[in-house]
């Protein structure tokens, strides 16, 4: 099963609303961490959020965590086209295996 | 920001043959990379971890003879997919933790490699 899954599976709004997706996880977290993927292409990171940490912001990415609820939400205001991708969140298992584990990621469309 | 450069970005190959894939950090040493497989519309799965001057450590269920990974220099980490066949098609993603931050914190990642076996 998924450490992390997010939430929707797909998204699609128009350009200049904004952009919620959802990540829950299962178990305790060092760091929890989002990227996002243009078709056929690598990852990029977008923002990294620790388990002591409630709320960061990156330009236009607002990403929070819930370390009772064990979820995580990333939030992209006034969309643009070119935000068109998938967006996955990805954590880090607290413990001496620390791999950092992948969602199926969110397909995110964003019409102009 | 770091970059990742992996080649090739498209291959395609007979059933039986073997396919190098290359994974570079350009302007940074990665003494650590690792190396994911993906399906259309799937989660990233780790296959293994690559380390500059030792042997790979590969994931349950990942045929190392199948999978060989070489990392002999601080910027450099090969995949070779060994007598592929038609179920090795995927798209394989390289990436390498930034220097300066912890093994799993801010991958940087190659634009990955789409192998298709005929």
């Amino acid at each position: 099963s998924q450490q992390g899954e997010e939430d929707p599976q797909a998204l699609s709004i128009q350009e200049g609303e904004n952009a919620t997706m959802n990540c829950s996880y299962k178990t305790s977290i060092n760091n929890l961490q989002w990227y996002r993927q243009n078709s056929g292409r690598g990852l990029v990171h977008l923002i990294l959020i620790r388990s002591n940490e409630r709320e960061k912001h990156s330009g236009r990415l607002r990403v929070t965590l819930d370390t009772s609820k064990k979820s995580s939400s990333l939030l992209i205001t006034a969309s643009r086209a070119a935000d068109t991708a998938s967006y996955f969140c990805a954590t880090v298992v607290t413990g001496a295996n620390s791999k950092l584990t992948f969602g199926k990621g969110i397909t995110l469309s964003v019409r102009p | 920001g770091a970059v990742v450069s992996q080649h090739p970005s498209r291959v395609i190959c007979k059933s039986g043959t073997s396919v190098k894939i290359e994974c570079r950090s350009l302007d940074f040493q990665a003494t650590t990379m690792f190396w994911y497989r993906q399906f259309p519309k799937q989660s990233l799965m780790l296959m293994a971890t690559s380390n500059e001057g030792s042997k790979a450590t590969y994931e349950q269920g990942v045929e190392k003879d199948k999978f060989l990974i070489n990392h002999a220099s601080l910027t450099l980490s090969t995949l070779t997919v060994t007598s592929a066949h038609p179920e090795d098609s995927s798209f394989y993603i390289c990436s390498a933790p930034w220097q300066g931050s912890s093994l799993n914190e801010k991958l940087f990642f190659g634009s990955g490699t789409q192998l298709s076996v005929l």
